[in-house]
C-alpha cells in the first residue's frame, strides 16, 4: 500500500518563528489533507490540497503532486499552533476515500 | 451546520463490557469512516460505510468489532468484550461522497480497566 512519511518528527519553535512540515507519499494522488491534532485531541482540518497551494491566514500548504510531496507552512507560530500535524492521502480502494495518514510532527511553539 | 458528531466523547468500560459508539455524519453526507488511534500513534481505517451498507471493513479486527449505519440514525461502532487493547480513541469522519474532503469528529475515548 501507500506510504506516507512526515518530516520532522518533532520541532521545538519559539512563539514567532517561521517552520516548514514535509508530507513524502510513494504513489500518485488525487487528493491530499493536512490536519492538526490539538493538545485536546481533537482533530482539525486545516487543506485539502490535492495540487497547487492555498493559504488560510498564517498557514500555508503547497502540493506537487508530480514530486510525490506537500508542505505545509506556518507562519508567525503562536502558542496554540502546538499539537500535531498529520498528512492524509488515499489508500488503495475500488471505491471511497480511504485516508492513509503518516506518523506526524509533534509541534511544540514556547512563548 | 453542525460538523460531524461522536458520542461519547469519553466511555469508561471494565474488560468484558460492551462499547456503543455514536457517530452522526455532516448534514448531506451519506459516506462514514471509522478510524482508531492508539496512544502515540496515527489514525489507522477501520471501515467504510454508506447507508445501511458496509463498502470496506478491511481495517476491522476480525473478532468483537462490528460497525453499522443504519437508514436512519447515527452510525454504530460497537466493540463486545472488550479488552485493554482496545483503548484508544475513535474517530468518525463523513463526506458528501465517495471522493472528495473527509471532515472528521472529535473523537470518543475508550478506556478500559
Amino acid at each position: 500500500g501507500i506510504q506516507v512519511e512526515q518530516s520532522p518528527p518533532d520541532l521545538i519553535l519559539q512563539e514567532g518563528a517561521n517552520s516548514t512540515l514535509r508530507c513524502n507519499f510513494s504513489d500518485s494522488v488525487n487528493n491530499l489533507q493536512w490536519f492538526h491534532q490539538n493538545p485536546w485531541g481533537q482533530l482539525i482540518n486545516l487543506f485539502y490540497i490535492p495540487s497547487g497551494t492555498k493559504q488560510n491566514g498564517r498557514l500555508s500548504a503547497t502540493t506537487v503532486a508530480t514530486e510525490r510531496y506537500s508542505l505545509l507552512y506556518i507562519s508567525s507560530s503562536q502558542t496554540t499552533d502546538s499539537g500535531v500535524y498529520f498528512c492524509a492521502v488515499p489508500g488503495f480502494m475500488e471505491y471511497g476515500n480511504k485516508l492513509v495518514f503518516g506518523a506526524g510532527t509533534i509541534l511544540r511553539v514556547k512563548s | 451546520n453542525a460538523g460531524v458528531m461522536q458520542n461519547p466523547r469519553h466511555l469508561v468500560r471494565r474488560r468484558g463490557q460492551e462499547a456503543r459508539l455514536r457517530c452522526s455524519p455532516m448534514k448531506g453526507h451519506s459516506h462514514v469512516y471509522w478510524y482508531r488511534q492508539l496512544p502515540e500513534e496515527g489514525l489507522k481505517f477501520m471501515v467504510y460505510l454508506q447507508k445501511e451498507n458496509i463498502i470496506d471493513e478491511s481495517g476491522m479486527p476480525k473478532e468483537r468489532f462490528s460497525a453499522e449505519f443504519p437508514k436512519e440514525g447515527p452510525s454504530i461502532l460497537r466493540i463486545q468484550q472488550v479488552v485493554r487493547g482496545d483503548s484508544a480513541a475513535y474517530f468518525c469522519a463523513s463526506s458528501p461522497g465517495s471522493t472528495g474532503e473527509l471532515f472528521f469528529g472529535e473523537g470518543s475515548r475508550l478506556t478500559v480497566l
